[in-house]
């Protein structure tokens, strides 16, 4: 059982739908971190939401944080191709480990 | 300035063998975490290090250990390898922890047979 459940696992939708990506967890976290990886390629960084109901925005993604820091999630507005990729959330906990969800693997189709 | 680099990038290894996988960090890096990906159980935390000293460790049997070198570089060894050690091998750097940004290098992948 993962501590961080992520949802849906996998999102096939066409170019210019919206869609938003779910980071649940029953446990409490000082930070999440949102990532992106391509294949071959190792996860990219895109944000770090710390503070309980923080909402961050990055061009046409928006990520918020859960009131309780427990949960987090990711919406894409007007999906675009090159939005494709695996989305991972990470959880820190105390003692400077970093859990990661199961990710939701996102195809945008032209 | 220079990402995280691994090498090899990718491995054939057979069961029962041992193997050491490198990673040099970004300069000025302190801290190198490695995780193990795989599809069925995703990117689970292996251990950290920094300093030379290793502060974290993940739920992993002992057959995985790693060190630390003076200028940052680390290698992770697994021993006795077993199919199921099939998996990407990442590491990420930092300044000085995981609340950091994290960058990741693009894995080694190996496969055991």
């Amino acid at each position: 059982t993962q501590l961080l459940e992520q949802s849906p696992q996998f999102l096939s939708i066409q170019e210019g739908e919206n869609l938003t990506v779910y980071c649940n967890s029953s446990s409490v976290f000082s930070s999440l971190q949102w990532y992106r990886q391509e294949p071959g390629e190792g996860p990219v960084l895109l944000v770090t939401v710390v503070t309980g109901g923080e909402v961050k925005k990055l061009k046409r993604l928006t990520f918020q944080f859960g009131d309780a820091r427990k949960d987090s999630s990711l919406h894409i507005t007007a999906a675009q191709p090159g939005d494709t990729g695996l989305y991972l959330c990470a959880g820190e906990r105390a003692g400077n480990m970093l859990t990661f969800g199961g990710g939701t693997r996102l195809m945008v189709k032209p | 300035k220079a990402g995280v680099t691994q090498t090899p990038r990718y491995l054939i290894k057979t069961r029962g063998q041992q193997v050491t996988l490198s990673c040099s960090p970004i300069s000025g890096h302190r801290s190198v975490s490695w995780y193990q990906q795989t599809p069925g159980q995703g990117l689970q935390f292996l251990f950290e290090y920094f300093s030379e000293t290793q502060r974290n460790k993940g739920n992993f049997p002992g057959r995985f250990s790693g060190r630390q070198f003076s200028n940052s570089r680390s290698e992770m060894n697994v021993s006795t390898l077993e199919l199921g050690d099939s998996a990407l091998y990442l590491c990420a750097s930092s300044l000085w922890g995981v609340q950091e940004t994290q960058y990741f290098g693009p894995g080694t992948r190996l496969l055991v047979l």
